[in-house]
């Protein structure tokens, strides 16, 4: 079975370019997460969306970001234009069972190796 | 915004040594999980803790939780080199509507 499959795995761009990053999930997984992790943190939550709602995106910077996951499977988040804070790793998860929903696995993340973007 | 805090931030050892590494967090939870990196990788679940355990294992790998002290902690016995990674832990309070939180993380080298 793929795992969380993410695309490109490297990317790097000018400031004030765009950029657009791609994760399809593990096959059955209702709930997608986008995380961004900068040097030497720990994963924070962009954005999580239930099939193709977008249940959780508080943290989602929405001048800059937007994100979509059309039919409920893949999803895109984009970037722009792109700054040099944003330079970080930006990490695909799923998660079989809707988040909180307390059925076993709900809350466990598969994650994707991740996209790095370098804004220069 | 990062709710768990682990300690220490970086900790080398040998193998065949034992890793504790801590977490402690600020506000209740359903449960707490702990994941490990490797470099230039995605994240990957090792074990869940419910609020209503106090220790679990699974394997090397020995969690214990303590809500009392909002705290948590990961022992990896007998450390091996391929331990070699980063680990958080991941607070998960999804009765606050909240997504899972994760730590700074502890980076464990294990030399041989």
């Amino acid at each position: 079975e793929a795992g969380v499959v993410q695309s490109p795995r490297y990317k790097i761009i000018e400031k004030k370019q765009p950029v657009a990053f791609w994760c399809n999930p593990i096959s059955g997984h209702n709930t997608l997460y986008w995380y961004r992790q900068n040097l030497g943190q720990g994963p924070e939550l962009l954005i999580r969306y239930e099939n193709e709602e977008a249940v959780d995106d508080s943290q989602l910077p929405k001048d800059r970001f937007s994100a979509e996951r059309l039919k409920g499977v893949d999803s895109t988040l984009k970037i722009q234009p792109a700054e040099l804070g944003d330079s970080a790793v930006y990490l695909c998860a799923s998660s079989l069972e809707g988040y909180g929903t307390g059925k076993p696995g709900a809350n466990v993340l598969t994650f994707g190796a991740g996209s790095r973007l370098t804004v220069l | 915004s990062q709710q768990g805090e682990e300690d220490p931030q970086a900790l080398s050892i040998q193998e065949g040594e034992n890793a504790t590494m801590n977490c402690s967090y600020k506000t209740s939870i359903n449960n707490l999980q702990w994941y490990r990196q490797n470099s230039g990788r995605g994240l990957v679940h090792l074990i869940l803790i419910r609020s209503n355990e106090r220790e679990k294992h699974s394997g090397r790998l020995r969690v214990t939780l303590d809500t009392s002290k909002k705290s948590s902690s990961l022992l990896i016995t007998a450390s091996r080199a391929a331990d070699t990674a980063s680990y958080f832990c991941a607070t998960d309070a999804y009765q606050a509507g909240t997504a899972l939180i994760f730590g700074k993380g502890t980076t464990l080298s294990v030399s041989s």
